[in-house]
C-alpha cells in the first residue's frame, strides 16, 4: 500500500551542488507532478507529466529538470542549487489530469541550500 | 491572473467549537474546487466540489461551493485537537493540468 514514495526526506545542499529528488508511485497513475511549498505559501507547480516520455513546465520550472522514462518514476533534478530553492518539495500523482480528480501526495522532501 | 485566496490565514479555537474556513477564487474556465488537509507532511484529500449548492459531507466536516459568488466554505463542527492542521484549497481549470492553490488556513484547536 505504498502510494507515492519520495526520497530523501531531508537534505542539505551547498550552493552549486546538484541532486535528484526521487519519486515513485505504484498506482499506475498517468499523471505526476512536482510541487514546492514555501513557508506560509500554497503549492507551486514545478513540472508535470501526463505519461511516460512526456513532461511539461509548470509555474516555477527554472532551476529544475525532470524526466519520465517509466510510468512509475518521476525524478526531479536540481543542477546548480541556489538558496532560493530551499523549500519543501512534494511529488504527487493522479489517475487523470489534476482537473477533476484527487491527487495523491508523497510525504515531502525538506531541502535546505546553504 | 488566476488566484485562490483563503481566509482567515490562521485561526485558534477551543475544542468543541465550530469553525468555518473560506476559499474564494478568480480563475478562467473553472472546473472544480478541492479541499486538502495538511498536517505535518503531505496534503490529504478531503473534498472535491464541482456543482453549486451541493454539500459534501464526511463526518464532522462539510463543504459547499457557490459558483456564482466564486467561493467555497469548509465547516468543521465539534472540533477536536486532531483537526489541527493547515487546510488547503485548490482550484482546477478546464484549460490546463494545473491546480491553483491558496496559501492555506492554519487551524489550531486548543484542548
Amino acid at each position: 500500500n505504498a502510494g507515492v514514495t519520495q526520497t530523501p526526506k531531508f537534505r542539505i545542499l551547498k550552493i552549486g551542488q546538484s541532486m535528484t529528488l526521487q519519486c515513485t508511485q505504484d498506482m499506475n497513475h498517468n499523471y505526476m507532478y512536482w510541487y514546492r511549498q514555501d513557508p506560509g505559501m500554497g503549492l507551486k507547480l514545478i513540472y508535470y507529466s501526463v505519461g511516460a516520455g512526456i513532461t511539461d513546465k509548470g509555474e516555477v520550472p527554472n532551476g529544475y529538470n525532470v524526466s519520465r522514462s517509466t510510468t512509475e518514476d518521476f525524478p526531479l533534478r536540481l543542477e546548480l542549487a541556489a538558496p532560493s530553492q530551499t523549500s519543501v518539495y512534494f511529488c504527487a500523482s493522479s489517475i487523470r489530469a489534476g482537473l477533476n480528480t484527487e491527487a495523491f501526495f508523497g510525504q515531502g522532501t525538506r531541502l535546505t541550500v546553504v | 491572473e488566476d488566484k485562490v485566496v483563503q481566509s482567515p490565514l490562521s485561526l485558534v479555537v477551543h475544542e468543541g467549537d465550530t469553525v468555518t474556513l473560506n476559499c474564494s477564487y478568480e480563475v478562467t474556465n473553472f472546473r472544480s474546487l478541492l479541499w486538502y488537509k495538511q498536517e505535518k507532511k503531505a496534503p490529504t484529500f478531503l473534498f472535491m466540489l464541482t456543482s453549486s449548492g451541493i454539500e459534501k459531507k464526511s463526518g464532522r466536516l462539510s463543504s459547499i461551493l457557490d459558483k456564482k459568488e466564486l467561493f467555497s466554505i469548509l465547516n468543521i463542527t465539534a472540533t477536536q485537537t486532531g483537526d489541527s492542521a493547515v487546510y488547503l484549497c485548490a482550484v482546477s481549470m478546464d484549460s490546463n493540468y494545473q491546480l491553483i492553490w491558496g496559501a492555506g488556513t492554519k487551524l489550531i484547536i486548543k484542548p
